[in-house]
């Protein structure tokens, strides 16, 4: 499984775009890159996912560089709710998909 | 989809004791997780299964845990004799086998905490 590195922790301000930054040098040619959101005494809940270029939905936006060695998530207007980990993953471990779960990025959005 | 459920949200014991927590998977979802997760860490993945079969264990998985999948819908996870290192969130996700790229769903856990 590629190692992933992201910020321990962000601040942001309320209606501000947020963007945090995972390295991934390792990732594999068949690794896709998903991320996770987690609020407190709530499970993980999956945000986005993609494996090169662009990806956008209703949350959030995923960008991925052409040598796919970092990614970056995108929020745009973030709200006092946004408050919450996020979580980088790359890959899956084998045929059975479990996750690999780092520490996470501390997001605190401020008012 | 009405989600992952588990069940109790909270359960406090006192160490020795036995729990079980219960785990009902989105429906059509064959493939099951269990993770655990401590204050300030991201989960660790302990067992899963696809349907009924138990496929892979984590060595964090000692042998006083059990989980099974009975015809392969919801699944228990069981403790015997509880220590103190075993409070902790415990996790349930599900997830379809179409390829490990899936989105995992998960659950809002069972926190357990041990007297």
């Amino acid at each position: 499984l590629a190692k992933t590195t992201q910020p321990i922790s962000m601040d942001s301000y309320e209606g501000q775009e947020v963007n945090i930054t995972c390295s991934h040098n390792n990732i594999a040619t068949n690794d896709y890159i998903t991320w996770y959101q987690q609020f407190p005494s709530q499970g993980p809940r999956f945000i986005i996912q993609g494996y090169k270029t662009k990806v956008t939905n209703e949350v959030a936006s995923l960008f991925i560089p052409a040598d796919r060695k970092s990614s970056t998530l995108s929020l745009p207007r973030v709200s006092l709710s946004d408050t919450a980990v996020y979580y980088c993953l790359v890959g899956h471990s084998g045929n059975t998909g479990k996750l690999i779960f780092g520490q996470g990025t501390t997001l605190q959005v401020k008012p | 989809d009405t989600g992952v459920s588990q069940n109790p949200r909270h359960k406090i014991t006192k160490r020795g004791q036995n729990v079980t927590f219960r785990c009902d998977p989105i429906s059509e979802h064959n493939r099951l997780y269990w993770y655990r997760q401590t204050l300030g860490q991201g989960p660790e993945f302990l067992t899963y299964f696809q349907n009924e079969a138990q496929l892979e264990k984590s060595r964090l998985l000692s042998d006083r845990f059990s989980a099974e999948r009975p015809k392969g819908s919801f699944s228990t996870l069981e403790i015997q004799r509880t220590e103190q290192g075993d409070s902790a969130m415990y996790l349930c996700a599900s997830s379809l086998a179409l390829d490990g790229n899936q989105p995992q769903h998960f659950g809002d856990g069972t926190r357990l905490s041990i007297l």
